[in-house]
């Protein structure tokens, strides 16, 4: 079957570096998603990884490894607004988005 | 970046009536589209993908009768919830995939629309 799998919960503190680790299984691979989502709204794309390195943006960052079917999302300098869930996603080779339950980040003063 | 709509974004009906859901694609047209559902704390669940001009496809629990999907044109999507009961409420979330171009591996979220059924 397919499954994805990440952390349920993490806690950090401002200003510091959190690593948000995902690891899947998944029919294909057409690419990694990973999303931040605040309570009550939808999800908004942080970042997408086809090929196995780093792809940085700003204070973020996501890696990918195919052959280990893992990724992660790095986030520094975290600040009080970066506490959210955040969803890795695989799209798989019907090119449907197999979702993992989220990562809820706390962050700390 | 491409943009989706989603009206209404907040719904309360009472037990038994309908409510439709619309998804637009703002600038860019969407061959595909997709409606999630997702209930309190617990992520996205797909419930069924819509193409343009042909039926949608629902995935296995969600009864095609009671979410009625129309996807009539390449920039709406709607979702119809008949006869609504309060184990209906939830989030619900569409996207739209680009049809070509360096967006098509992309799936565009809506804003969502919170259910409530009395």
């Amino acid at each position: 079957g397919q499954n994805i799998d990440q952390p349920t919960e993490m806690t950090a503190t401002e200003g510091a570096i959190v690593q948000i680790n995902c690891t899947y299984q998944t029919s294909g691979f057409n690419g990694l998603f990973w999303y931040q989502q605040h309570a009550g709204e939808a999800p908004t794309f942080l970042s997408y990884n086809v090929l196995d390195g780093l792809e940085e943006k700003g204070r973020f960052s996501s890696f990918l490894s195919r052959s280990k079917g893992y990724s992660y999302l790095l986030l520094k300098e975290l600040q009080m607004k970066d506490s959210a869930s955040y969803l890795c996603a695989v799209m798989d080779s019907n090119y449907q988005l197999i979702w993992g339950a989220g990562t809820k980040l706390i962050i700390k003063p | 970046g491409a943009v989706v709509s989603q009206h209404p974004s907040r719904v309360i009906c009472k037990s038994g009536t309908s409510v439709k859901i619309e998804c637009r694609s703002l600038d860019f047209q969407a061959t595909t589209m997709f409606w999630y559902r997702q209930f309190p704390k617990q992520s996205l669940m797909l419930m069924a993908t819509s193409n343009e001009g042909s039926k949608a496809t629902y995935e296995q629990g969600v009864e095609k009768d009671k979410f009625l999907i129309n996807h009539a044109s390449l920039t709406l999507s709607t979702l119809t919830v008949t006869s609504a009961h309060p184990e209906d409420s939830s989030f619900y979330i569409c996207s739209a995939r680009a049809v070509l171009g360096a967006d098509y591996n992309e799936q565009f979220f809506g804003p969502g629309t919170r259910l409530t059924v009395l």
